[in-house]
């Protein structure tokens, strides 16, 4: 079983606020990524990280920003916070095994009035 | 442009009978393809893969087929359960033949409403 953790689970919050969603998993994975999702809407990777100290843009533009300065961290960052930015942020690491699944935290959604 | 496709938004299908799941792909680079189940405010979790090199795996009740020829992929589920109903994405990705960024790719998904 997978052991990846987001916090907080739901957050509702006011315009220009800076919020930090959390990632940790336990796995010792050294891939890590971050997904944004809407409702009906395809996964779109925002971030990606392959190790410590290592981070890149994914396929979406995101005014989101990453760290990783451990690998069992990977945190989120927006530093002014927008109606635009509400959505669904899901944290994912990847093992080193063949197959190349992606395993999920629960996931953290994002409302901004 | 979406590289993966899944043009059913919704499928019902009454409980015990067979639900069946497509997804179209495009880039001809994609080398694993994997089938991943979500519940509402819950992260997706693996259900089954399958490598270009096969065109069919089987884990219990879920099979997926794979026609690279026609770049399409299904995913059985036989039989339904009332459990099943979830969000089923599809995902793939070019692991081993170096196209394309690295993660998975995922189509919209299909809401499989499960009915008694």
């Amino acid at each position: 079983e997978a052991d990846i953790y987001q916090t907080p689970r739901y957050l509702v919050i006011g315009t220009g606020k800076k919020i930090t969603l959390e990632c940790s998993q336990t796995m010792g994975h050294d891939k890590m990524y971050w997904y944004q999702q809407d409702p009906g809407m395809e996964l779109h990777l925002i971030h990606y990280s392959y190790g410590v100290n290592s981070t890149e843009k994914g396929d979406l533009s995101s005014e989101s920003t990453v760290s990783r300065i451990r690998t069992e961290h990977f945190p989120l960052t927006l530093e002014s916070a927008r109606p635009s930015h509400t959505s669904q942020y899901l944290c994912a690491s990847m093992g080193r095994a063949k197959t190349g699944e992606l395993f999920f935290g629960e996931g953290s959604r994002l409302t901004v009035l | 442009d979406q590289q993966v496709k899944q043009n059913s938004p919704s499928l019902s299908v009454q409980e015990g009978r067979i639900s069946i799941l497509n997804c179209d792909y495009t880039n001809s680079m994609f080398d694993y393809f994997l089938w991943y189940k979500k519940y509402p405010a819950e992260g997706p979790t693996f259900l089954i893969s399958i490598s270009s090199i096969k065109d069919k795996n089987e884990d219990g009740r879920f099979t997926v087929f794979l026609n690279k020829s026609a770049k399409h992929l299904s995913l059985h589920i036989v039989p339904s359960q009332p459990g099943d109903s979830a969000v089923y994405f599809c995902a793939a990705s070019a692991r081993y033949s170096g196209g394309g960024a690295d993660g998975l790719t995922f189509g919209k998904g299909t809401h499989l409403i499960i009915q008694p």
